[in-house]
């Protein structure tokens, strides 16, 4: 069956712009992550959503980055006023029944976002 | 909070040399423990996990995991790398208090034919 899926894969932007990253997870999945991979911080957790519950948003580095997810299944990472530290690959990844912290997530193959 | 320390940032080996890369984490309660691969061009995905039972986990491609609790680690093993194994490996924790997962630094491997 189909994967975790992202888009665009690749986005150039300018400094103080906003981007929007789209994730569709497996379906049938309930739970959604997103994370990003920099060269300096290496992975690091985002955000994450389950089910119709609030999402955790514990790891949003700043109140530019927000994200929601639609009829629990597609989501949307958003980034306001873009700036240069925020160029990294950006992840996302879901796991079925319940999130509970013994299933394994899936990623996507990424967005690699870069601010100019 | 919990972290996850890998030590060795960049192995290099020759085929059929042994491997071992290691995973300590910090965290005071119940732990699930992850080994992810990231192949070149790939996405990451899971080599094998660990959340209770057998200490010592095994997972696809020949590997397998050792869950020392007393030592806070999770190292990965494998008898005889293969060139295919070149890829960027992660342990991760998740707790089940939360489910996002906590990654280490990586380790990139590169196995000389």
């Amino acid at each position: 069956g189909a994967g975790v899926s992202q888009s665009p894969s690749n986005k150039v932007t300018e400094k103080g712009k906003d981007v929007e990253l789209r994730c569709d997870p497996i379906s049938g999945h309930t739970a959604l992550y997103w994370y990003r991979q920099s060269l300096g911080q290496g992975l690091e957790f985002l955000i994450y959503f389950q089910g119709n519950s609030a999402p955790d948003k514990s790891g949003l580095p700043s109140d530019r980055f927000s994200a929601e997810r639609t009829g629990g299944s597609v989501s949307t990472l958003t980034i306001q006023r873009t700036q240069q530290e925020d160029s990294a690959v950006y992840l996302c990844a879901s796991s079925s029944s319940w999130g509970r912290g013994t299933d394994t997530q899936y990623f996507g193959p990424g967005t690699r976002l870069t601010v100019l | 909070a919990q972290s996850v320390s890998q030590h060795n940032h960049h192995v290099i080996l020759s085929e059929a040399a042994s491997l071992e890369l290691g995973c300590n984490y910090s965290y005071g309660g119940t732990v699930n423990l992850f080994w992810y691969v990231q192949y070149p061009g790939q996405h990451l995905q899971l080599l094998l996990k660990y959340f209770s039972g057998d200490p010592l986990v095994k997972g696809i491609k020949g590997f397998e995991a050792e869950f020392i609790k007393s030592k806070f680690s999770f190292n990965l093993r494998k008898p005889s790398v293969q060139w295919s194994d070149t890829a960027e490996y992660f342990c991760a924790v998740s707790n089940n208090a939360g489910n996002m997962l906590t990654f280490g630094g990586g380790t990139r491997l590169m196995v000389k034919p």
